[in-house]
């Protein structure tokens, strides 16, 4: 069955500080890679997607990820962080139809 | 509507009863997804319609769950007999098409006392 994982539960940093956020999938076949962000009080909204093409993707709110085939992996990053940062960030993937997530990691960011 | 719209947003009800949540879809969307997310974990699957197709049903967790969908418009998820541990934000998503991206409501937030 198509799982996937998200690699920590709850990051805490501080304003300025670099954010990687780890994801592994363990569906073999063609996928589609998302990672959603859900700020406090807010539904969950689209950060980025990957389809096809050049596997560093730029998102939203100068978030981008990267896809490493050979690792299953969609990792996500930001260079520098920002209070308004603070929200659930899940990683999501999509085979045939399945849009299936991760855990969620909860991200703190330090005034 | 310009997004997806959940109803009711909030709702408390006494164990043993039924509950309907609805959902409306975003109007074109052709697949429409049902979630749970239990209070500090991630998305559950429930279920999954596409047009006409049979739904994907294999995430209901138990016979009390049920979902319906008219062609690809307003979906209803049905809990009967509502147990303590159905408590819950059930969200609803659709999208374009399969494996498209998917966009979200707001949630129905269901306690079951």
């Amino acid at each position: 069955a198509q799982s996937v994982s998200q690699h920590n539960h709850h990051v805490i940093l501080s304003e300025a500080a670099s954010l990687e956020l780890g994801c592994n999938y363990s569906y073999g076949g063609t996928v589609n890679l998302f990672w959603y962000v859900q700020y406090p009080g807010q539904h969950l909204q689209l950060l980025l997607k990957y389809f096809s093409g050049d596997p560093l993707v730029k998102g939203i709110k100068g978030f981008e990820a990267e896809f490493i085939k050979s690792k299953f992996s969609f990792n996500l990053r930001k260079p520098s962080v920002q209070w308004s940062d603070t929200a659930e960030y899940f990683c999501a993937v999509s085979n045939d139809y399945k849009l299936s997530f991760g855990a969620g990691t909860t991200v703190t960011v330090r005034a | 509507g310009a997004g997806v719209s959940q109803s009711p947003s909030n709702k408390v009800t006494e164990k043993g009863k039924d509950v309907e949540l609805r959902c409306d879809p975003i109007s074109g969307h052709t697949a429409l997804y049902w979630y749970r997310q239990r209070l500090g974990q991630g998305l559950e699957f429930l279920i999954y319609f596409q047009g006409n197709s049979a739904p994907d049903k294999s995430g209901l967790p138990s016979d009390r769950f049920s979902a319906e969908r008219t062609g690809e418009s307003v979906s209803t998820l049905t809990i009967q007999r509502t147990q303590q541990e159905d408590s819950a934000v059930y969200l609803c998503a659709s999208s374009l098409k399969p494996q498209q991206e998917a966009f979200f409501g707001q949630g129905t937030r269901l306690t079951v006392v």
